[in-house]
């Protein structure tokens, strides 16, 4: 168990309005991930962290932004839903072991989120 | 840029038959990782295993094994003995070294293993 969890883990929501998805991890990792799966595309990575305050773009990160604040938050915000952006949001965090060839991502247990 | 193939879409097998998931990758680093991921039909995604790119032993864990081949950019899973339980979507995935480790994942293997 990495201590991964997401909120809300359903969600439903009206085209144009903003939405707010909570990761939270409890064993401070550095890096945290957020993942999207759509049918057909696995999941593809839209923003990632490396500490506080530092975070960058993924392969689709259009229409997304992220904040970390704190070690064990970080933040996924649609600043304007569209129903494009109905998927299932994983969140990962990168397990350090002190040797980073050992390392792997661990998932949290993902947000479904509906856009109407 | 790195991609992940995995061209089987969907597999169906019925218990106790030996199953390979095959996963083809391309990146230009000479240093990388590569994952397999298992999806089951509750949705969470549970890690199987890390293999970096200097270590081309083939790996075994129970009923799980994987072939690691350099030359042919693959990296393949196989259950052995496969039972209703390994009925998941099965996911490849590279990572460039160190740093981020970015994920960039295949489609996915959807495996039914039927009784």
């Amino acid at each position: 168990d990495a201590g991964i969890t997401q909120s809300p883990r359903h969600k439903v929501t009206e085209t144009g309005t903003p939405v707010t998805l909570r990761c939270h991890q409890t064993e401070n990792h550095r890096y945290m991930y957020w993942y999207r799966q759509d049918p057909g595309h696995g999941l593809r990575l839209i923003h990632y962290s490396y500490g506080v305050k530092d975070t960058d773009k993924g392969e689709v990160s259009d229409g997304y932004s992220v904040s970390r604040s704190k070690t064990e938050d970080f933040l996924l915000t649609l600043e304007s839903a569209t129903s494009s952006q109905t998927s299932v949001y994983f969140c990962a965090i990168r397990g350090t072991s002190g040797n980073p060839s050992l390392d792997e991502q661990y998932f949290g247990p993902g947000t479904r989120l509906t856009v109407t | 840029a790195q991609k992940v193939t995995q061209a089987q879409t969907e597999i169906s097998v019925v218990e106790k038959e030996d199953v390979t998931l095959d996963c083809v990758y391309e990146t230009r680093d000479t240093t990388y990782y590569l994952f397999w991921y298992k999806q089951p039909p509750s949705g969470e995604l549970v890690f199987l295993i890390r293999r970096n790119s200097f270590d081309e032993q083939n790996e075994i864990s129970g009923r799980y094994s994987w072939n690691f081949q350099k030359s042919t950019s693959s990296f393949n899973f196989t259950i052995t003995a496969s039972q209703v339980v390994d009925s998941a979507v099965y996911f490849c995935a590279l990572s460039e070294q160190g740093g981020s480790e970015k994920l960039v994942f295949g489609k996915g293997t959807k495996l039914t293993v039927n009784p």
